[in-house]
């Protein structure tokens, strides 16, 4: 069975202070890994889809990176606005799969 | 453009009353799916419909069911609600029948709450 699980659950980070979200995975095999994220209330905005390891991708403050079994979202200077849920998913080869979700990383940014 | 669209964004029903949710989905997307999110979790699939077939179902009950018109907008309807229903519930547009990651894009959800 295709999983996710993100870590940690919730950060709370200084304007400024860069860390990085984390996105372990087990899937038959990997058509993409997905990175959005949510604000409360709202649907999921898309951020990056990943293919392959060693794949990066970047937008901003923040920054994705695939491996064979995770990805991390690193966020840079993050500002007050970044705060929101960010959601990782995975959909794998066989067939025409939906995408799996982890149950979300939520992120805090403080002034 | 227009992006995905919901209606109703928020509404409450009564235990065992039924419900019918909308979506549009962005012009030029052939294919729709709809997601489940209870609070504290990640969205979970219920259905994917591609040119009016379904493609696709996820463990929910047959209290849930869906259809996809000629206009490729489509209808998310369940039946005898429970307490446990309450959640958003997201539909996600892609232009074909694979559900390619890098297309696929979610509306802002329908509000369900059930008491």
């Amino acid at each position: 069975e295709d999983q996710v699980t993100q870590s940690p659950e919730a950060l709370r980070l200084q304007e400024g202070e860069s860390s990085s979200l984390n996105c372990s995975y087990t899937v038959s095999g990997l058509r993409g890994l997905f990175w959005y994220r949510q604000d409360p209330g709202k649907g999921p905005e898309f951020l990056f889809t990943l293919y392959s390891a060693g794949e990066e991708k970047e937008k901003e403050r923040l920054k994705a990176t695939l491996t064979k079994k995770e990805s991390f979202l690193h966020i840079t200077a993050p500002k007050p606005e970044d705060s929101a849920t960010y959601l990782c998913a995975v959909q794998a080869t066989a067939g025409n799969t939906p995408l799996v979700f982890g149950k979300g990383t939520r992120l805090s940014v403080i002034a | 453009d227009a992006g995905v669209t919901q209606s109703p964004t928020h509404l409450i029903k009564t235990r065992g009353q039924h419900v019918t949710l909308r979506c549009s989905p962005i012009s030029g997307h052939k294919s729709v799916s709809w997601y489940q999110q209870v609070l504290g979790q990640g969205p979970q699939f219920i259905f994917q419909y591609y040119e009016k077939e379904e493609r696709g179902r996820g463990n929910f009950p047959d209290r849930f069911s869906a259809r996809q018109f000629p206009n490729y907008s489509s209808e998310l309807n369940v039946n005898a609600l429970l307490l446990g229903d309450s959640a958003l519930y997201l539909c996600a547009s892609s232009p074909g029948q694979r559900l390619s990651g890098n297309t696929i894009y979610f509306g802002e959800g329908s509000w369900l709450t059930v008491v």
